[in-house]
């Protein structure tokens, strides 16, 4: 079993909806969560990190962690076509290496 | 500063040959880590840099791979006798905070 896992979709949704993306993971150690968007064959990039459990957000977006549950989201509100991309789940213990899901890839329709 | 720069962006080599790529981190970070990252999958760590410091190498790196960051600048991750499992993008990321990675485009090798 994986560390971190993550359905890999696709997910599928129409302009406008809320999308929620999951991880689940079994390192009680991790403490740094992040939520990366990765468009085809470009780097990951950052689009939100929360520190041990709690809520965060930041315009659209709403990341969540539960460490009692060792589950993570994030959710997208209002999404655009332009949010069509594969999100990578990723989490850390205090400045090691990042640990990835295997990401979901979401497909938003105009 | 741009950003996380890799060269080449991509590389066809034949199997058994040797590859180099070159990764340039954003200039104040100290932290420099190497990813794999195949068709479908998340990153998987490789390797991790502490300015010229290596770190932390992951089982995934064979004794066929090698990493530098000679004097914490820039590092060169070197592939021996090149596989047909080693294609693949290969990522660098830079940071210099718990949770600040700044990823690269990537270079991708595929090795016919």
């Amino acid at each position: 079993q994986k560390e971190v896992e993550q359905d890999p979709g696709p997910l599928s949704v129409p302009e406008g909806a809320i999308v929620s993306l999951n991880c689940t993971y079994s390192n009680s150690a991790f403490q740094y969560f992040m939520w990366y968007r990765q468009y085809s064959r470009k780097g990951p990039e950052l689009l939100m990190y929360t520190y041990s459990s709690g809520n965060k957000e930041d315009g659209r977006f709403t990341a969540q962690v539960d460490k009692s549950s060792k589950y993570i989201s994030l959710f997208i509100r209002d999404s655009q076509p332009s949010d069509s991309a594969t999100y990578l789940c990723a989490m850390n213990n205090a400045g090691n290496m990042l640990t990835f899901g295997g990401g979901t890839r979401l497909m938003v329709k105009p | 500063d741009t950003g996380v720069s890799q060269d080449p962006r991509h590389k066809i080599t034949k199997r058994g040959q040797n590859v180099t790529f070159r990764c340039d981190p954003i200039s104040e970070h100290n932290r420099l880590y190497w990813y794999r990252q195949t068709l479908g999958q998340g990153p998987e760590f490789l390797t991790y840099f502490q300015n010229e410091a290596q770190l932390e190498k992951s089982r995934l790196l064979s004794d066929r791979f090698s990493a530098e960051r000679p004097k914490g600048s820039f590092s060169t991750l070197e592939i021996q006798r090149t596989e047909q499992g080693d294609s693949a993008m290969y990522l660098c990321a830079s940071s210099d905070t718990n949770y600040g990675y700044t990823f690269g485009s990537g270079t991708r090798l595929t090795v016919v």
